[in-house]
This record gives structure tokens, C-alpha cells and sequence, in this order.
């Protein structure tokens, strides 16, 4: 099965400092999407990118996509402290008529120290 | 704006009652699913739900669990006899289309603890 293991599963930088996670996945994709998660909240998509893309942008993230190696990760720039939360990379695995489960990683817990 | 509410936020119940939980799209959505999340743990697809009916469901959805769509609207998840086990978040999300553009959106989940 399909399946996203992001790494480090913590991550403690210090605000404006860059944070990357990694995420590594198993068998081929469409695409490969993160979210993030506040502490107890629900998931909030951040960015999806396709199989045929290698770098997307959004803001101050930016995700890179390497299917060679089965990994991609997600670099957000000039941290703030409201960027602290969990980081989980999702691949999905389509079922029929259009729809799809989402396959979570266990997530990197960043925190960005003011 | 919320793609979706949840009901209730939290909920407390005792080993081998029955609970509902609610999932209150916004606006017009085609697909609806439910995932899990276990403490400290990853986000676990349980089961996912199009055109009135189960498209495709994980080892977790057994039968204790049922989905359904009462009034069209809401979205339901019944848990017919709870175990301790069954304590987690209960995240339900919804797609607007089958482009691959039309992304999940998460509600802000049921949080349930079985005693």
C-alpha cells in the first residue's frame, strides 16, 4: 500500500530560519499532497503537486516532488511562529467514479521558537 | 468560510453505547469520507462515500461502523457498539468534484473518548 513517512518527525527552529521535511512514499503516485494540522484541529490542505511536476510554489512554501527516488519534501521560508504545527504529506489512492483515500505519513511536529 | 462543520466537538461515552457523529457540508459536495486519528498517531482513512453509497472502505470500517446520508445533507458516521479503542479523532472530509484539482477538505473533527 502506499504510504507517506515524513522525516524528522520533530523539528524546533527559531523564527525567519527555513524548515524542510521530507516525506518518502512506496508505489507510484498521481500526486502528493501536504497539510498541516494544528495542535488538536482538524487537516488543512496546503498544496498538491503531480507526478509530472518536480516544484511547486505557494506562498513561502515551496514542495519538490522526485519520483525517481519516491520522496518530496516541503520547505517553508522565513518561518513564523504561527507556522508551528504538524506537517503530514498525503499521497492518495483512487477508487473508482473519481474518488479517493487519502494515505497519511505520521507527520513532522514543527515548532518555530519567537 | 468553512468547507464543513462537525457535531459534536466533543464527545464522552461509556464502552458499548452507540454514538453518532455529524459531518455538515457547507455547500454542494460530491464525496464524503470519514478518517480516524488515533492520539499520536497517523491520520487513517476509514471509509469513503459517493453517489449514496460506500465507493470503498478500510480493515478499520468493520461492522460496527455505518455512514449515511439521512437528509441529503448531513453526513453521519455511527458507532453501533463503542470499544475503548475506538477513542480518537474523527475527521470527516468532503470533495467537491472528481477533478483532480478538487482537493479534501477536513472538518475540525469529533474528538471521542470511550470509558
Amino acid at each position: 500500500s502506499q504510504q507517506g513517512e515524513e522525516d524528522p518527525q520533530a523539528l524546533s527552529i527559531q523564527e525567519g530560519e527555513n524548515a524542510t521535511m521530507n516525506c518518502s512514499y512506496k508505489t507510484s503516485i498521481n500526486n502528493l499532497q501536504w497539510y498541516r494540522q494544528n495542535s488538536g484541529r482538524g487537516l488543512v490542505h496546503l498544496i498538491l503537486i503531480r507526478s509530472n511536476e518536480r516544484e511547486k510554489h505557494s506562498g513561502r512554501l515551496r514542495v519538490t516532488l522526485d519520483t525517481s527516488k519516491k520522496s518530496s519534501s516541503l520547505l517553508i521560508t522565513a518561518s513564523r511562529a504561527a507556522d508551528t504545527a504538524s506537517y503530514f504529506c498525503a499521497t492518495p489512492t483512487y477508487s473508482g467514479a473519481g474518488s479517493y483515500q487519502l494515505t497519511f505519513g505520521k507527520g513532522t511536529k514543527l515548532s518555530v521558537i519567537p | 468560510e468553512p468547507e464543513v462543520t462537525q457535531t459534536p466537538s466533543h464527545q464522552v461515552t461509556q464502552m458499548g453505547q452507540e454514538v453518532i457523529l455529524r459531518c455538515v457540508p457547507i455547500s454542494n459536495h460530491l464525496y464524503f469520507y470519514w478518517y480516524r486519528q488515533i492520539l499520536g498517531q497517523k491520520v487513517e482513512f476509514l471509509v469513503s462515500f459517493y453517489n449514496n453509497e460506500i465507493s470503498e472502505k478500510s480493515e478499520i470500517f468493520d461492522d460496527q461502523f455505518s455512514v449515511e446520508r439521512p437528509d441529503g445533507s448531513n453526513f453521519t458516521l455511527k458507532i453501533r457498539s463503542t470499544k475503548l479503542e475506538d477513542s480518537a479523532m474523527y475527521f470527516c472530509a468532503l470533495r467537491r468534484g472528481a477533478s483532480e484539482k478538487e482537493t479534501q477538505y477536513f472538518g475540525p473533527g469529533t474528538r471521542l473518548l470511550v470509558l
